[in-house]
This record gives C-alpha cells, sequence and structure tokens, in this order.
C-alpha cells in the first residue's frame, strides 16, 4: 500500500547550521515527492517538489534530494534561520485523473540560537 | 491563502449531531480534498474532488460524506459527530495538472465533538 514516513519526529539545529529532514516511502509509483511547511496555526505550505525521474532538486536555500534505490527522500535546508522553525512534511502523490496526495507524519525542526 | 477559505474557522458539537464544514475557493482549480490533522498522525486524507460530483475516498473515509456541487465549493459532512472525530480538519487545492503538484491549503477547522 502507500505510505509516506518519517525518521525522526523532532529535530534541532542550531542557527546557521544546514538542516537534513528524512524521509522514507513504500509506493514506487509515486509521481511526485513533495515538502510542505506547516507553522503553529497555519496550513502547510508547499516548499519544493521532485519529480520521481529526477535526483536532485534545489530552490532558495532548500535542495530535495531522491534516491529511488533505497526509496528515501531529504530536504536539505542552508544556513538554517529561527523562521524555519516549523513542522516539515514529506507527501507523494501519483498523477492521474483522481490524483490523491497522500502525507507523512511531520518532523518538528527547532533552531537553537 | 490562495482564495481558499473554510467555514467555520471554530466548532463545538454534541456527539450525534450532524456537522457540514465548508471549503470555498475563487482559484476555480479541479481538485479539492479534506483532510484531518490529529497528534501523532500528520496529515491524513478524508475524500477528495477531482472534479465537480468527482469525488472519491481516501485513507480516512469511514464517518464522511463530502459533495462537490460547483467548482468553488467542497463540503465535507459528518452524518453523526463523534469524539474521534474531534480534530483540525483541513481543506486543500490544487490545479492537478502533471506540471504543477502544490496544494494551497486553507487555515483549518478546529471541531470539538463532546
Amino acid at each position: 500500500g502507500e505510505s509516506v514516513g518519517l525518521h525522526l519526529p523532532t529535530l534541532s539545529v542550531q542557527e546557521g547550521d544546514n538542516s537534513i529532514i528524512n524521509c522514507a516511502y513504500s509506493n514506487s509509483a509515486s509521481d511526485y515527492f513533495i515538502w510542505y511547511k506547516q507553522e503553529s496555526g497555519k496550513g502547510p505550505q508547499f516548499i519544493i517538489d521532485i519529480r520521481s525521474n529526477m535526483d536532485k532538486r534545489q530552490g532558495q536555500r532548500v535542495t530535495v534530494l531522491l534516491n529511488k534505490t533505497v526509496k528515501h527522500l531529504s530536504l536539505q535546508i542552508a544556513a538554517t534561520q529561527p523562521g524555519d522553525s516549523a513542522v516539515y512534511f514529506c507527501a507523494e502523490k501519483v498523477y492521474s485523473s483522481a490524483s490523491k496526495i497522500i502525507f507523512g507524519s511531520g518532523t518538528r525542526l527547532s533552531i537553537r540560537p | 491563502d490562495a482564495g481558499i477559505t473554510q467555514s467555520p474557522r471554530h466548532k463545538v458539537t454534541e456527539t450525534g449531531t450532524p456537522v457540514t464544514l465548508r471549503c470555498h475557493q475563487t482559484e476555480n482549480h479541479r481538485y479539492m480534498y479534506w483532510y484531518r490533522q490529529d497528534p501523532g498522525h500528520g496529515l491524513r486524507l478524508i475524500h477528495y474532488s477531482y472534479g465537480v460530483k468527482d469525488t472519491d475516498k481516501g485513507e480516512v473515509s469511514d464517518g464522511y460524506s463530502v459533495s462537490r456541487s460547483k467548482t468553488e465549493d467542497f463540503l465535507l459532512t459528518l452524518e453523526s459527530a463523534t469524539s474521534s472525530q474531534t480534530s483540525v480538519y483541513f481543506c486543500a487545492i490544487s490545479p492537478g495538472t502533471a506540471l504543477n503538484t502544490e496544494a494551497f491549503f486553507g487555515q483549518g477547522t478546529r471541531l470539538t465533538v463532546v
């Protein structure tokens, strides 16, 4: 079945360091993998996605890596800032006429000053 | 919030009563989703819609029904609310094209069933 899960529920990082958030998935048929950020009291916000035929994609201060061999993806945040404090979710999507987006359980990122 | 509004934002209801949550969008996006969020479970898909009158079940659809009679509105109904349905409910919309996976979320509805 479809399953997207996160390795760690919490991550504490020193301000200015790089953060790496990991995610495992089980559905090899997924077309896209997506990262969302959720701040307290708000709905999730799209960060970046990666298509299943790619290994790496970069955005502004973020990089997503996809390893299909071990069904693992990661989100790297460069020079972590206090504003990066949030819960991060990975999600997967199978593109079809009835596309649905399935989320993992989330990792809380906290920033130490 | 990308033209998506959830109502009500907060609701307290009694066990056994019917409850309807509304999601309204002004983006004309094809896809609409209802999720619930509980501690330790992340976001779980309840139902989703891929067009007017086209809906399908998600991971946790038992006890919920949906309707989409027009593009802009997606209604989630709890036929007979139970305490296990106390949660924060999020609606999301998405263009759903092959080149665009981005989903936009509403602010959420906090539902308490007592």
